[in-house]
């Protein structure tokens, strides 16, 4: 069984201050996606990486790819409350394009 | 256009009993899936369906059974309902490749 671990596992910060979320497998995986889940609501994706190395940007969001495609990281420049949820990373694999999801990050931002 | 939707939204079944869970999408997409959600594991996939007429185990098939009758519906059965299979379950569709997966709203159900 393919495993995604994440860390933290819960992070409490103030509006303002940036973040980092982690996600690791000593998997390959032929793209990786980052979903936020809410409160009583199915996950959202937020963004697919594909190729290692690769970095992408939603706006105060910064996404990152492993060079050998098993890690990712998730970077929050000046946290707000809006940012607050579950956010989960997921790799993707075979024909089938299943996932294998992180055991999730629970972010609250206060003010 | 209601995306991926799920029925029903809530269930409390007893130890034994069974039940379907309906999930349903309206954007022609070939892929579906149903994962299991319990605090402190993510998601896990039980059961997926790659088109009309197929499905394939996934990563916790056991307790469960699928049907892909129809493109847009994918069943998940629980035959012999069990206290393990309290979870909130999540159907997804994907058109396929590198598309994004949509998930519905989810199902809570609690087994006593």
């Amino acid at each position: 069984t393919q495993l995604l671990e994440q860390s933290p596992q819960f992070l409490s910060i103030q509006e303002g201050e940036n973040l980092t979320v982690y996600c690791n497998s000593s998997s390959v995986f032929s793209s990786l996606q980052w979903y936020r889940q809410e409160p009583g609501e199915g996950p959202v994706l937020l963004v697919t990486v594909v190729t290692g190395g690769e970095v992408k940007k939603l706006k105060r969001l910064t996404f990152q790819f492993g060079d050998a495609r098993k890690d990712s990281s998730l970077h929050i420049t000046a946290a707000q409350p809006g940012d607050t949820g579950l956010y989960l990373c997921a790799g993707v694999t075979g024909t089938a394009s299943k996932l294998t999801f992180g055991t999730g990050t629970r972010l609250q931002v206060t003010l | 256009n209601a995306g991926v939707t799920q029925t029903p939204k809530f269930r409390v079944l007893k130890t034994g009993q069974s039940m379907t869970l309906l999930c349903a999408q309206d954007m022609n997409h070939e892929y579906m899936y149903w994962y299991r959600q319990d605090p402190g594991m993510g998601l896990r996939l039980i059961h997926y369906s790659v088109g009309e007429g197929t499905t394939a185990k996934g990563e916790v098939p056991d307790g469960y059974n699928v049907s892909r009758l129809k493109k847009q519906n994918f069943l998940l059965g629980l035959e012999s309902a069990a206290p393990s299979q309290t979870s909130v379950y999540f159907c997804a569709s994907r058109k396929g490749g590198f598309g994004s997966s949509y998930f519905g709203p989810g199902t809570r159900l609690t087994v006593t």
